[in-house]
């Protein structure tokens, strides 16, 4: 399986500010996604972020708020912007690599938007 | 969209008991059925997965299976240990790492 990397791995945010998570990948994947799980709760997908290219929003996401970048195949970011307390979740990079079906995570973001 | 459910959100067993845990999708185009373990503080981790020409796949004390034309399928886990306390997601995709998960399920293995 790849190895992803995740950063910040938690941070503390104030409300109204942005935050860019990164994920790096150490190997070419086919795709990445992110994410979000709130506390207690389970995943749910935000985008499919697409190389070179706009992402793929899931109903109820939009781009203004979670604008996603990824400039080649190993490496996306996602940023929460203008963050509220209802904002406070794990965000998860996960990826598919060239083979198989199966979806790798990231060891999540951690934020609390105090 | 795809719309997993699953049941129970909490089980508790004693250990060495069998654990079963119950999903149904309603995508009939969805072609693999992945279970993820996540321990607390800790990343979702694949335990097992099945596709949808299979029916059953077991890998030593863990099981799935998949009723196709109910679109429902199962993990079972025999003879349950402490360590396997944690939560359990089920999860559909048509094979293109989209996955859409169930609510997961709280096991907690008393020793």
């Amino acid at each position: 399986s790849a190895v992803i990397s995740q950063k910040p791995s938690r941070d503390i945010c104030q409300r109204g500010t942005s935050l860019t998570i990164q994920c790096q990948v150490d190997s070419q994947v086919t795709m990445m996604f992110w994410y979000r799980q709130q506390p207690g709760q389970s995943l749910t997908l935000i985008a499919t972020a697409n190389q070179g290219s706009e992402a793929t929003y899931e109903s109820g996401f939009v781009i203004d708020k979670f604008p996603i970048s990824r400039p080649n195949l190993t490496f996306s970011t996602l940023t929460v912007s203008n963050m509220s307390p209802e904002d406070s979740s794990i965000y998860l990079c996960s990826v598919l690599p060239s083979s198989g079906n199966t979806i790798y995570f990231g060891e999540g973001s951690w934020l609390t938007v105090v | 969209g795809e719309n997993v459910e699953q049941h129970p959100s909490t089980l508790s067993v004693q250990e060495g008991d069998s654990a079963v845990i119950k999903c149904t999708y309603s995508d009939s185009a969805s072609n693999y059925f992945p279970w993820y373990k996540q321990e607390l503080g800790k990343r979702p981790q694949l335990i097992i997965d099945i596709r949808s020409n299979v029916g059953e796949k077991k890998d030593q004390r863990i099981a799935v299976t998949l009723n196709k034309t109910a679109k429902h399928f199962s993990l079972h886990i025999t003879e349950t240990q402490p360590e396997d306390s944690a939560v359990y997601f089920c999860a559909a995709s048509r094979g293109l790492g989209d996955m859409r998960f169930g609510a997961g399920t709280r096991l907690t293995v008393k020793p």
